[in-house]
């Protein structure tokens, strides 16, 4: 049981390119989200899906994209980097109910 | 504008200490969540409190939800080493959570 895995772990990218943020879990939780996450500022909800093929936006979704196409994988895409989504961003996972939310190790972007 | 605001932002103390630190809102939140979070790592849940005036205990960490349901507090007794992390609490808003800045603790041998 891996519980939340994220891929990749570091990644730099120029401004202007694109690039898939990798997210899968092994435990059929229905809930998957998104998570940005900058000094002083916690962590912000990007995006959220409350199971396959139903996504939502939260509260930072402008230039982000995501799909749910099975109950394991919830990727975020980034259409155009920008210097400003330069952040550590965490995938979560929780059942139906609201008590426990599993992270997932986080993927450091820089973006120049 | 914070939804949650946490204090003290940082915390440096010596083991054996006792601390506590507080999530504060004025919004109401269903159940509120403590988790911590070490360097490099995702966050991991400490606890989730639900009804006002809850207390749970973890440990030498207790947790407490407020009357009102808006404010929260974290005490650790005895620290150790072990403890330091950031601390930050999530409050339920419909389904998703939002979460405070922190609190960086540094609990010093």
């Amino acid at each position: 049981n891996a519980g939340v895995t994220q891929t990749p772990k570091f990644q730099v990218l120029k401004t202007g390119q694109s690039m898939t943020l990798q997210c899968a879990q092994d435990m059929n939780h229905e809930y998957m989200s998104w998570y940005r996450q900058d000094p002083g500022m916690g962590l912000r909800l990007i995006h959220y899906s409350v199971g396959a093929g139903i996504t939502d936006q939260g509260e930072v979704p402008n230039g982000y994209n995501v799909s749910r196409s099975t109950t394991e994988d919830f990727p975020l895409r980034l259409l155009s980097a920008a210097p400003s989504q330069t952040s550590v961003y965490f995938c979560a996972s929780r059942r139906g109910d609201p008590y426990e939310q599993y992270f997932g190790p986080g993927t450091r972007l820089t973006v120049t | 504008t914070q939804l949650l605001e946490q204090s003290p932002q940082f915390l440096s103390i010596q083991e054996g200490e006792n601390l506590t630190v507080y999530c504060n809102s004025s919004s109401v939140f269903s159940s509120l969540q403590w988790y911590r979070q070490e360097p490099g790592e995702g966050p991991v849940l400490l606890v989730t409190v639900v009804t006002g005036g809850e207390v749970k205990k973890l440990k030498r960490l207790t947790f407490q939800f407020g009357d009102a349901r808006k404010d929260s507090s974290l005490h650790i007794t005895a620290a150790q080493t072990g403890d330091t992390g950031l601390y930050l609490c999530a409050g339920a808003v419909g389904q998703n959570f939002v979460f405070g800045p922190g609190t960086r603790l540094s609990v010093l041998p």
